[in-house]
């Protein structure tokens, strides 16, 4: 049931892109994604719903394939201040919900 | 707007002692919930909560936690006679009413190690 991340571990130069992934075998109705640096609380991202609908920062960009129940998260022209772990958190419906998170993806950036 | 707050933000019990976890959501949310992180690990759903309701307790243990988000106050994650296997980071998220975007705020988390 937890949605399944890769890669669980990447290292980029400053200016690099990276694609993190988040596949779940349940239909979803919403994919919310997450960045925690290191002793501290999750900061939410992006959120993507079922239909198309998507909210988050201007500078995320993500994609949610409702069919194959898949989320990639785009980090284009990284900068140092992407370091940290990213996190996918799914819904099964609307409304209030739990979010059942991936393991986890750590993205390290160097200058 | 103050952020979800969360207190105290580390907590050492020795086994067998209790352990009392505060959350006071976003300004105007009324939904919480708390997750639990181990180490290295990601996040795992315990209890979501409406003030004096709980709504899915799907992910407590069955024996020694209990949560509540009363009328009044914040809301309390309790842990009894606590074990060594509770060393955990404990984090709750808010919610505002419930519309097409859940999104879920966290708060700082609260470190809790058990001797």
């Amino acid at each position: 049931q937890q949605p399944v991340q890769s890669p669980q571990a990447v290292i980029l130069r400053e200016g690099e892109d990276a694609v993190i992934n988040c596949s779940s075998s349940k239909a979803l109705y919403s994919v919310h994604w997450y960045r925690q640096k290191h002793g501290e609380a999750p900061v939410f991202l992006m959120i993507l719903l079922k239909g198309g609908e998507q909210k988050g920062h201007e500078k995320i960009s993500a994609s949610f394939n409702e069919k194959k129940q898949q989320s990639s998260l785009y980090l284009t022209a990284s900068q140092l201040s992407y370091s940290g772990t990213y996190f996918c958190g799914t819904e099964r419906g609307q409304g209030a919900q739990k979010l059942v998170f991936g393991q986890g993806t750590r993205l390290t950036i160097n200058p | 707007n103050a952020g979800v707050m969360q207190n105290p933000r580390h907590l050492v019990r020795r086994r067998g002692q209790e352990a009392r976890l505060r959350c006071s959501p976003m300004k105007g949310h009324s939904h919480v919930y708390w997750y639990r992180q181990l180490p290295e690990e990601g996040l795992k759903f315990m209890v979501y909560l409406q003030k004096e309701n709980i709504i899915d307790e799907s992910g407590m243990p069955k024996e020694r936690f209990s949560a509540e988000f009363p009328k009044e106050g914040p809301s309390i994650l309790r842990i009894q006679q606590v074990v060594r296997g509770d060393s955990a980071a404990y984090f709750c998220a808010s919610s505002p009413e419930v519309h097409s975007y859940n999104e879920q705020f966290f708060g700082p988390g609260t470190r809790l190690t058990v001797l």
